[in-house]
């Protein structure tokens, strides 16, 4: 279930299985998002993106889903793998004077063998 | 090769005292973003610039400090006001509509 406050959620998947992580966000003027992957005690690592013209856009194994309707962001990797497992962040962005880089709470994959 | 350099890894401050945490990009990136990271939480954004000698305050600014002198460099000072400094802080770059990089972390702890 959803986290509120301090920590992060989790999602536990059969190795095999396809995952799916969501993403809400708050900011109509984004227009552009990204999906990270961060393992424990590195910087994250950039995943896949998506902008706002496009609702689907597909790669390696990944697949990111936007839905402007309900600013909601989706992350499928499919035969998830133990290398998958790490916490997943999904970041957004608008363009214009001042834009920055605003981070979703994150979700933690765990891949069980 | 290019990429965005974090020091030092790990850092050990004082009660009271200023640190300075380096970041450097060799990407030719106009941006850069400090955030801070708690165990088992998400990245929370202290200070970006967008260009030098710019720089805006982000979600939890006070108690840090930034320059951007130079393109290159977006040092982070975390101050004796910063009441809680210990943390996970990673710097990222980009440039324009792009995906940012991020560097390998300074772990820093009060003693």
């Amino acid at each position: 279930g959803e986290s509120v406050g301090l920590h992060l959620p989790t999602l536990s998947v059969q190795e095999g299985d396809n995952s799916i992580i969501n993403c809400a966000y708050s900011n109509s003027a984004s227009d552009y998002f990204i999906w990270y992957k961060q393992e424990s005690g590195k910087g994250p690592q950039f995943i896949i993106d998506i902008r706002s013209n496009m609702d689907k856009r597909q790669g390696q194994r990944v697949t990111v889903l936007l839905n402007k309707t309900v600013k909601h962001l989706s992350l499928q990797i499919a035969a998830t793998q133990p290398g998958d497992s790490a916490v997943y962040f999904c970041a957004e962005a608008s363009t214009g004077a001042n834009s920055k880089l605003t981070f979703g709470k994150g979700i933690t994959l765990s891949v069980r063998p | 090769d290019g990429g965005i350099t974090q020091s030092p890894k790990y850092l050990f401050r004082k009660e009271g005292q200023n640190v300075t945490l380096s970041c450097e990009q060799n990407l030719n990136h106009d941006a850069m973003y400090w955030y801070r990271q708690d165990p088992g939480q998400g990245l929370r954004l202290i200070y970006y610039s967008q260009i030098v000698n710019d720089f805006q305050k982000g979600d939890i600014a006070e108690g840090y400090s930034v320059s951007r002198e130079k393109k290159e460099s977006f040092p982070l000072t975390v101050t004796s006001a910063q009441k809680n400094p210990t943390a996970f802080y990673l710097c990222a770059s980009n440039h324009g509509y792009t995906e940012a990089f991020f560097g390998q972390g300074t772990r820093l702890t009060v003693v």
